[in-house]
């Protein structure tokens, strides 16, 4: 079945530390791929996609994500995190049959010690 | 530039009753997606509407009715209210421009179904 996993329901890092949020994804095809950011009470904000071309993206705020084909991964890395940067992160997928609905990810809450 | 907005930002209603969303795109998009998020969980797609036709339906059912205006402007209509209809519904809207489409995120319609 078709579905996007981030298999890290919680993360907690110490503020400037590196980060990696993990995303897997299995669809027959490379779908388009996308990270979003929802601090509470808000809506989501993208942070970077993936359509084609260079599989390490750059993103806003940032953050970066590699695609992997091998491995169908699209993990999100921040060299060094803030204490803005806790929120909920979701993977994203849009199928490559372009029907636009994009299925989401549960979601990983990152949590940032001082 | 106004984004997407929504309205209202809170709602409560018994069951049974009945609720509109509404939403305005994003200047110069024309598709409006919706989408529904249950606390701790990832959006789900509800539906999507283009050219003021549902082209799109998520696995939702019937009581889930959408609308989308000449400006561009969509309502989410759900009715016989259950429990479990609480949630925080959010609109997307894109631009369709024959390449892949990223969407833009409203802050949500918090719905409280008691």
């Amino acid at each position: 079945a078709q579905s996007v996993t981030q298999p890290d329901i919680h993360i907690t890092v110490s503020e400037g530390a590196s980060l990696e949020l993990r995303c897997n994804y299995s669809y027959g095809a490379t779908p388009y791929l996308f990270w979003y950011v929802q601090s509470p009470g808000q809506g989501l904000q993208l942070l970077l996609k993936y359509f084609s071309g260079d599989t390490l993206v750059q993103g806003i705020k940032g953050f970066e994500a590699e695609f992997k084909r091998s491995q169908s991964s699209f993990n999100l890395r921040k060299p060094s995190v803030h204490w803005s940067d806790a929120a909920e992160y979701f993977c994203a997928v849009v199928p490559w049959n372009r029907d636009d609905k994009i299925i989401f990810g549960k979601g990983t809450r990152l949590h940032i010690l001082p | 530039d106004a984004g997407v907005t929504q309205s209202p930002t809170h709602l409560i209603k018994t069951r049974g009753q009945q609720v509109t969303l509404r939403c305005s795109p994003k200047s110069g998009h024309d598709t409006v997606s919706w989408y529904q998020q249950a606390l701790g969980q990832g959006p789900q797609f509800i539906f999507q509407y283009y050219e003021e036709e549902e082209r799109q339906r998520g696995n939702f059912p019937d009581r889930f009715s959408g609308h989308q205006f000449p400006n561009y402007s969509s309502e989410l209509n759900v009715n016989a209210l259950l429990l479990g209809d609480s949630a925080l519904y959010l609109c997307a809207s894109s631009a369709k421009q024959g390449g892949p489409e990223t969407q833009y995120f409203g802050p949500g319609t918090r719905l409280l179904v008691l």
